[in-house]
């Protein structure tokens, strides 16, 4: 089993702010992996795959990197609709394992 | 456009088999390149993924689920059921399908249903 270390748990931020979070991997998975968002009461909605692809639909302002152990989402300038929490999730092998979430509240 | 809606038993009494399934509308489950998935959340807890039936019939399970779990598909109904057999406590969640799209060397869950709540008590 890959576990997934998230960073930070929590994280306070005001809008306009440019916010990094970090997903570790606990063995290497070159770029397989995807970021989610959920809003309070909803389903996930993907944002990223392959660490830097963008859905389609999906706001310029989400930025993906990274490879093997180490990857971050980047939200460029943070907007009212942000405030949600982030999953990263890797699908290098099996189980699919989720990071434990990133929840990105308000200042 | 592609939706899933999740229905089932609400309510399930320990020991019991929860059950659910996944109804498809605007596409057909028997496509190429894609697998229909299970997670689940506890309250106020993280992602858990339960497993995923492929387009063709072979499955895939958490194995720490694995000896209770069962994902199935109804190609007629276009619609997929998860059973998850002795359940306690601990399976109270809110449980989602979701279609895993393949492309590319990639795997996606990029369609998801809305969830649904289910509630482990006696």
């Amino acid at each position: 089993v890959i576990w997934m270390t998230q960073s930070p748990s929590l994280l306070s931020a005001s809008t306009g702010d440019r916010v990094t979070i970090s997903c570790r991997m606990s063995q290497g998975i070159s770029s397989y992996l995807a970021w989610y968002q959920q809003k309070p009461g909803k389903a996930p909605e993907l944002l990223i795959y392959a660490a830097s692809t963008l859905q389609s639909g999906v706001p310029s302002r989400f930025s993906g990197s990274g490879s093997g152990t180490d990857f971050t989402l980047t939200i460029s300038c943070l907007q009212s609709e942000d405030f949600a929490t982030y999953y990263c999730q890797q699908y290098y092998s099996f189980p699919r394992t989720f990071g434990q979430g990133t929840k990105v509240e308000i200042k | 456009q592609l939706q899933l809606q999740e229905s089932g038993s609400g309510l399930v009494k320990p020991s019991q088999t929860l059950s659910l399934t996944c109804a498809v509308s605007g596409g057909s489950i028997s496509s190429g390149g894609y697998s229909w998935s299970w997670i689940r959340q506890p309250p106020g807890k993280g992602l858990e993924w339960i497993g995923y039936i492929y387009h063709s019939g072979s499955t895939y399970y958490n194995p720490s689920l694995k000896s209770r779990v069962t994902i199935s598909v109804d190609r007629s109904k276009n619609q997929f059921s998860l059973k998850l057999s002795s359940v306690t406590a601990a399976d109270t969640a809110v449980y989602y399908c979701a279609r895993e799209t393949y492309y590319d060397y990639n795997y996606y869950m990029d369609v998801w249903g809305k969830g649904t709540t289910v509630t482990v008590s006696s």
